[in-house]
This record gives structure tokens, C-alpha cells and sequence, in this order.
């Protein structure tokens, strides 16, 4: 067990549509990381939440974006679905040397 | 902007024999360099990190790797592998940490008993 917990594993939107992923970081962990993995590819960096803010960010568009909550919890939210969008999404958590990935949430839009 | 390159997208051993999976990097500040691994149907887990100090970093189950900064490269290796390493592999180098961490397009694994 990572201690990563996302929510939901699998999700199926329509093109167009909005979508929230959430983020439970391990214990003890205060910064937030998100990937998004194509089929056969590596993960791809989207952006990272610390003490609440987007501290940095990938190369993803504006239809991308997040929110970290007092707990550390987190959320990343994607706009206007394309088709391209479909892939696997991570979620990973860190604190200092360490750092954890969650199972993902597969996307699938339609 | 930092980039990772995979030399190999699949790879094929008998158990028992020796690994070496080869990764360069691109970036021009202090770098930290990552090994993950993705068992089937599993989470990314980290296998071993590279920060700073001895350049040869031992890992998880029997894993190391070699960063040599001459060459920005940063090698696995395994001297016997087993039917349980089947798996997927990604390099990664990330600055200042966790900060933006960039993955390689990963190497397939596959260990014949």
C-alpha cells in the first residue's frame, strides 16, 4: 500500500465535459505532484501543489488546473475533455527525500 | 528544459542473467536522478534516488545504479535477475527534489524462467 489514495480508479467522460480527480497524499506528506501517462509512455509532469499553490508547472494547458486544500488533499481538474486526454493519471506525494505514487485514475473520454 | 532517454523499449532475459539498462539525461543545473518501477497492475514504486554523495547508489532488491556526471548518465543495474522483475522501468530526473520531474518513455522488462 502506497498511503497514495485517488479517487475515483475509473472514470468515462464525454469530449466537452469537466472532470475532478482527488488526490489523498501519505501521512505526514505536504506536496502534491500530477502526472498524466499516455499508453506506453512514461508519466508526464503536470504540475505540483505546495502550502496550497502551484509551485511548479509542466508543459499542459490552461484547461489543466488544481487545487491543494489545508489537509494537503488535492484535486486536478480538466476542462473541455478531448479525446487526447485519455490516459492514466497520477497522483504522488512527497516530503523531503521522499516520495510516493497513488494507483492512478484511468480516464477515458468518449 | 530537462529531458531522459531510454537506450532500450524492451528488453528480454533468462532468470539469473545480469541487467544493465541504460539512461541519459538532459539538464544543465544540480540534478536528482530517480529509478521507478512498475510491476503489472502496480503503482510506480521508487527503486532507488540519486541526491547527492556516493555516486553509486544502491536500491531495493538488489538493485543499483551509477551516476556518472561526465557522461549524464545514469545506468541500472542488476547482477542476477529473477521471474519477479518482469516489470516496467522509467528513469527520471527531477531538480530540487520532487520538483518537476521528468520520466523517460520507460523499458520493458521481461525475465524468461
Amino acid at each position: 500500500d502506497a498511503g497514495v489514495t485517488q479517487s475515483p480508479t475509473h472514470l468515462i467522460k464525454t469530449r466537452g465535459q469537466q472532470v475532478t480527480l482527488r488526490c489523498s497524499p501519505k501521512s505526514g506528506h505536504d506536496t502534491v505532484s500530477w502526472y498524466q501517462q499516455a499508453l506506453g509512455q512514461g508519466p508526464q509532469f503536470i504540475f505540483q501543489y505546495y502550502e496550497e499553490e502551484e509551485r511548479q508547472r509542466g508543459n499542459f494547458p490552461d484547461r489543466f488546473s488544481g487545487h491543494q486544500f489545508p489537509n494537503y488533499s488535492s484535486e486536478l481538474n480538466v476542462n473541455a475533455l478531448l479525446l487526447g486526454d485519455s490516459a492514466l493519471y497520477l497522483c504522488a506525494s512527497s516530503y523531503r527525500e521522499e516520495a510516493f505514487f497513488g494507483q492512478g485514475t484511468r480516464l477515458t473520454v468518449v | 528544459a530537462q529531458s531522459v532517454s531510454q537506450h532500450n523499449h524492451h528488453v528480454i532475459l533468462s532468470e539469473a542473467a545480469s541487467l544493465e539498462l541504460g539512461c541519459n539525461y538532459s539538464y544543465g543545473g544540480t540534478v536528482n536522478l530517480f529509478w521507478y518501477v512498475q510491476y503489472p497492475g502496480q503503482h510506480l514504486q521508487l527503486l532507488l534516488k540519486y541526491f547527492s554523495g556516493d555516486p553509486l547508489v544502491k536500491g531495493i532488491k538488489g538493485f543499483e545504479a551509477e551516476f556518472i556526471k561526465s557522461k549524464f548518465s545514469f545506468n541500472l543495474r542488476k547482477p542476477s535477475v529473477q521471474w519477479s522483475d518482469t516489470a516496467e522501468y522509467f528513469c527520471a530526473v527531477g531538480s530540487g527534489g520532487y520538483q518537476k520531474v521528468t520520466f523517460g518513455t520507460g523499458t520493458k522488462l521481461q525475465v524468461i524462467p
